[in-house]
């Protein structure tokens, strides 16, 4: 199975900051990954596909980068509705797997 | 606009089967791996497996001996079943395609 180690599990940050996600591969994924932000008690939602494209209706504060093994998820502004958990998932190969996942908390 | 309702038993006894059924409205049926994932109680998420409109699947490999995943395109529904349940089945399961996410089935297994 391909691991994905994501990091930090948890951060405290303020309205306003720069907030960056790391997620790696334990072997080469290409751009075969997505980032998801999970609510309490809701299903996750897909914010980035092929580790830099945004999805529809997605706010452009919201960024994906990398390739490979190493890829961040970059939020250029948080905002009030950004505290959530994030999830990276893998699909290059099979069984597709998540990473551990971020919680974003408010500092 | 593609959106997916799931529907299943909810409280379950060890050793039973877990059923569950995800509907799709809208969009094309043969768009998307359609894909069953599941959240443990207060932890990340888990993929179990995936199936095509065409019936080709694929399964987590740690549940692959008690999983099946199957299709019915005619109703555009797709099914997960998992034998002998115990405790540590117990999660909220979503079924998903592509972007698309049902709205989360809390499974519960207690004698």
């Amino acid at each position: 199975d391909i691991q994905m180690t994501q990091s930090p599990s948890s951060l405290s940050a303020s309205v306003g900051d720069r907030v960056t996600i790391t997620c790696r591969a334990s072997q080469d994924i290409r751009n075969d990954l997505g980032w998801y932000q999970q609510k309490p008690g809701k299903a996750p939602k897909r914010l980035i596909y092929a580790a830099s494209s945004l999805q529809g209706g997605v706010p452009s504060r919201f960024s994906g980068s990398g390739s490979g093994t190493e890829f961040t998820l970059t939020i250029s502004s948080l905002q009030p509705e950004d505290f959530a958990t994030y999830y990276c998932l893998q699909h290059n190969n099979y069984p597709r797997t998540f990473g551990q996942g971020t919680k974003v908390e408010v500092k | 606009q593609v959106q997916l309702q799931q529907w299943g038993a909810g409280l379950l006894k060890p050793s039973e089967t877990l059923s569950l059924t995800c509907a799709v409205y809208g969009g094309s049926f043969s768009d998307y791996y359609w894909t069953w994932i599941r959240q443990p109680p207060g932890k990340g998420l888990e993929w179990i497996g995936e199936i095509t409109h065409s019936g080709s699947t694929n399964y987590n490999p740690s549940l692959e001996s008690r999983v099946t995943i199957s299709i019915d395109t005619s109703k555009k529904q797709f099914s997960l079943k998992v034998t002998s349940v115990t405790a540590a089945d117990t999660a909220v399961y979503y079924c998903a395609g592509g972007s698309n996410w049902g709205q989360g089935t809390m499974v519960t297994v207690s004698s």
